[in-house]
């Protein structure tokens, strides 16, 4: 069974704090992401990855770096976490290619910053 | 970036009726998905159904079905014979065919009366 597995299901951290969300994937897929969800707005990009050290902005990236230093894992990190990033953040994946690239989505890190 | 609009933050439908949620989206790309996805109160993101921009039949899963009017920028889905497990949130998505990054509307939240 497929699967993508966040580190984290829940997570209460001070501001300030640098704070790692953690994804892995087991599927061999080529592209991960990091999406933040809000009441409202939907799913929002932070960031995404085609390829291992690999690395392209979403829609929202400020705030936020990642890291991929092997192709199953793919890192978020809030260097100075700040109340306006408590959010669920979502992690997923998908195979490279045309057609459908489904996603593939971990179960999610609910994040609140104090 | 491409742009998804869902402009029903929330719809009822009775049990056993048709519901259609609207997805408009913005491009000028000729080459792009289009996906609908279903998170229910559980969390999860759940694939539902796609739709190549080349594709000439709608898409049809079961009892779901994607009304796609290209020259209109539409992606309606559309769930038959509803039932209470229905109720969920559902969000229309769009992705490039050589950019696999995924973009999401704002959801819709569709709740299935008894």
């Amino acid at each position: 069974d497929v699967k993508v597995t966040q580190s984290s299901r829940y997570l209460v951290k001070r501001t300030g704090e640098k704070v790692f969300l953690e994804c892995v994937q087991d599927m061999d897929h080529e592209n991960m992401f990091w999406y933040r969800q809000d009441p409202g707005l939907g799913l929002r990009l932070i960031y995404f990855s085609y390829d291992v050290k690999m690395k392209e902005k979403g829609d929202i990236p400020e705030g936020y770096s990642v890291s991929r230093e092997k192709k199953e894992r793919f890192s978020l990190i809030l260097e100075s976490a700040s109340t306006n990033q408590t959010s669920m953040y979502l992690c997923a994946s998908s195979l490279s290619g045309q057609g459908s690239g489904e996603l593939f989505f971990g179960e999610g890190s609910r994040l609140t910053v104090l | 970036a491409q742009k998804i609009t869902q402009t029903q933050p929330g719809m009822f439908v009775q049990e056993k009726e048709a519901v259609t949620l609207d997805c408009t989206y913005d491009t000028s790309d000729q080459s792009y998905g289009l996906f609908w996805y279903k998170q229910p109160s559980s969390g999860e993101m759940i694939f539902l159904i796609y739709q190549g921009s080349y594709d000439e039949q709608n898409a049809t899963e079961g009892r779901y079905s994607l009304n796609f009017q290209k020259a209109r920028k539409s992606a309606n889905l559309v769930i038959s014979a509803s039932q209470l497990g229905d109720s969920a949130m559902y969000f229309c998505a769009m992705s490039y065919y050589n950019n696999n990054d995924m973009r999401f509307g704002a959801g819709t939240r569709l709740t299935v009366k008894p």
